[in-house]
């Protein structure tokens, strides 16, 4: 157990849909990062918050938006679910903005879009 | 933007041989990670490397940086089994206000008897 913890582990829905993945960091981390893993793309950054705040921004769509919560959790929203947004979603935390102690990686959201 | 790529993608060992996955990057940065990932699970950190010439042993594992080659090695000696899995690097750039990883293609690892 990295101490990250991702709801749920598996998603199943339809295309058009919009659902809620969730991400609890390693107590005392301040850094959320979400990345998506697919086929295709491979790992991708999301999106990167710190004490709640965003701090940076990667090729996240406009369908897809973040946010992260006074008590450190982060949500990912996706919305309009099409079928290539079907892939492994990670959330990562770090007790810092610049990684100098290394990221640690969630067991991940599996998302399947139908 | 800055590019990561691997080398090579795909790799076919024999136990008890030594090989080494070779991590070029494209712009400056004095960070690097390496991480191991089995199939559908997470990813897994062994090592962070932080400077030029840094190098870092973890049992048959052990990782090096060159920042002026834009460099990274893995190199595995003597392999077994268990060390069959996918090897990511990543190398960290630091932005105004935050930071970011971005990874390599990976580098799928089978380590035959």
């Amino acid at each position: 157990d990295s101490g990250v913890t991702q709801t749920p582990k598996h998603l199943i829905t339809a295309t058009g849909q919009r659902v809620t993945l969730r991400c609890s960091p390693r107590s005392g981390d301040l850094s959320v990062y979400w990345y998506q893993q697919s086929l295709d793309q491979g790992l991708q950054f999301l999106i990167q918050y710190y004490n709640g705040e965003e701090r940076a921004k990667g090729n996240i769509l406009e369908r897809f938006s973040a946010q992260q919560f006074p008590d450190l959790h982060s949500e990912l929203n996706l919305s309009s679910l099409e079928l290539g947004d079907s892939a492994l979603y990670f959330c990562a935390s770090s007790p810092e903005i610049g990684g100098s102690y290394g990221y640690t990686f969630g067991s991940g959201t599996r998302l399947t879009v139908v | 933007e800055l590019k990561v790529e691997q080398n090579p993608l795909f790799l076919s060992m024999q136990e008890g041989k030594n090989y080494t996955i070779y991590c070029n990057y494209s712009t400056t940065s004095d960070r690097l990670y390496w991480y191991r990932q089995d199939p559908g699970k997470s990813l897994e950190s062994l090592f962070v490397l932080l400077s030029n010439g840094a190098v870092k042993q973890e049992g048959r594992l052990m990782a090096s940086l060159d920042t002026k080659a834009r460099l990274s090695t893995l190199h595995i000696t003597a392999a077994v089994h268990d060390l069959s899995a996918t090897y990511f690097c990543a190398v960290a750039r630091r932005e105004t206000s935050g930071s970011r990883l971005t990874f390599g293609e990976g580098t799928q690892l089978t380590v035959n008897p």
